[in-house]
């Protein structure tokens, strides 16, 4: 297993467009995190999921965001009609109940101009 | 105010420098987490802890749950120290990380 994997490192993309990230986390951990990192900022938690199951949103993900994992295995990200607000850093995670510590991936970087 | 601060924000050191990062938490934790970001994003977790003590290497992590205080010292610092160390905590309940908003750490040759 090669930790987490988010695809793709980098996105450019104009203001309007959809975007679609990737996170395939440790093929044990049974939980996943999205989280979003601005410049100089600490990570913000958006959403996790237990298996398929979605836990909990923050009142961050407008209705422009949606977030799946189908199978319980790998996630996308989806963020409909990009705003400039919307360029930041993307961060993945997986864990095994949380208990164990977090693995997290390297990120994908989007910019919106 | 945030749930998790740091302290400082930004850090310089000269090589062999001891370190020293301060994290305090307002909320009730059961664990919490010290993580390394180098330039480009990519996250390392470099300790859990919930209680005491833990060393790994030139680092050393406390812990006091009482003081909802915890610190992050670097022995020995040197320039591939350089890097944000975040500290982050999920609150009791639910699984989701807070964070600190990171110290900047430049360690000089």
């Amino acid at each position: 297993d090669t930790g987490v994997s988010q695809d793709p490192r980098h996105k450019i993309t104009k203001r309007g467009q959809n975007v679609t990230f990737r996170c395939d986390p440790i093929s044990e951990h049974n939980r996943l995190y999205w989280y979003r990192q601005t410049l100089g900022q600490g990570p913000e938690f958006l959403t996790y999921f237990q298996n398929e199951a979605q836990l909990e949103k923050s009142r961050l993900l407008s209705d422009r965001f949606s977030a799946e994992r189908p199978k319980g295995s790998f996630s996308t990200l989806e963020i409909q009609r990009t705003e400039q607000g919307d360029s930041a850093m993307y961060l993945c995670a997986s864990s095994f109940t949380g208990k164990h510590g977090y693995t997290f991936g390297s990120g994908t970087r989007l910019t919106v101009v | 105010k945030n749930e998790v601060e740091q302290s400082p924000q930004n850090l310089t050191a000269q090589e062999g420098e001891f370190i020293t990062i301060n994290c305090s938490y307002s909320v009730g934790i059961s664990a919490l987490h010290w993580l390394q970001q180098h330039p480009g994003g990519g996250i390392v977790s470099l300790f859990m802890l919930s209680s005491g003590k833990k060393k790994h290497g030139r680092l050393i992590a406390t812990i006091n749950i009482q003081e909802k205080h915890s610190s992050l010292h670097i022995t020995a610092s040197h320039p591939r120290d350089s890097a944000v160390y975040i500290c982050a905590a999920p609150p009791h309940g639910t699984d989701k990380l807070i964070f600190g908003t990171g110290t900047r750490l430049q360690v000089f040759p």
